[in-house]
């Protein structure tokens, strides 16, 4: 089975609107993380924010919120007051296991967000 | 330079023939993984290094895959007797102690992924 599934491989959406960027994982273990991570055309990967499976607030990083549903195991980017510079392939990671050791991490297959002026 | 560099950026090969990956982590970075990213796809796990500890080759795709790190320095990912299949950009990162007191203290220390630039293998 998929440890992570991003279902929508692109996404339209208008400057300063926000969008939602849909994740969902499978995983057995009780700690855990969740990560999302953003890749312009430059190819460069660049962290953006990250949720445990503990935590019992949502994680917010500027215009950025996941929004974190534990039983249903989802953890959506919203993006609020879309701009330009988002257009990007978002992708959506998770590691198991204890957050202060090592693991490795598991990606979706990425969502390809196209911001319209 | 202070991030993580990889060599070379761009790789071209023939069927049938080795290649060798660099990839140049963070000074001090105790953890390092290489992944895969075929065209339009996701990240694949491929291997990680945890210091001195034995890596997690589970993500290797097949026995002509293999990597090696000394220690908490450069890694080299081999691909032997290379395939159409194997054509991808391939990604390293690394992870480890953040801030000036090297301490593995924090999230970030464990967490916190920074990647290369990544090295651009065509297999013709």
């Amino acid at each position: 089975a998929q440890k992570i599934t991003q279902t929508q491989p692109g996404m339209f959406v208008q400057e300063k609107e926000a969008v939602t960027l849909d994740c969902t994982y499978d995983t057995s273990d009780q700690s855990y993380g969740l990560f999302w991570y953003k890749q312009p055309s430059s190819g460069e990967m660049i962290f953006l924010i990250y949720q445990g499976s503990y935590d019992e607030q949502n994680a917010t990083e500027g215009r950025y919120s996941l929004n974190f549903q534990k039983a249903r195991k989802s953890a959506n980017l919203v993006i609020s007051a879309s701009q330009l510079g988002d257009s990007a392939m978002y992708f959506c990671a998770m590691r198991e296991g204890p957050l202060y050791n090592f693991n490795k991490f598991y990606f979706g297959s990425g969502t390809k967000l196209n911001v319209k002026p | 330079g202070a991030g993580v560099s990889q060599s070379p950026s761009n790789k071209v090969t023939e069927k049938g023939k080795d290649v060798e990956l660099r990839c140049d982590p963070i000074s001090g970075h105790t953890a390092l993984y290489w992944y895969r990213q075929r065209l339009g796809q996701g990240l694949e796990f491929l291997i990680y290094f945890q210091g001195n500890s034995a890596p997690d080759k589970s993500g290797l795709p097949s026995d002509r895959f293999s990597a090696e790190r000394t220690g908490e320095s450069v890694s080299t990912l081999t691909i032997q007797r290379t395939q159409q299949e194997d054509s991808a950009v391939y990604l390293c990162a690394s992870i480890g102690p953040t801030g000036t007191g090297g301490s593995l203290a924090g999230f970030s220390s464990y967490n916190e992924q920074f990647f290369g630039p990544g090295t651009r293998l065509t297999v013709l």
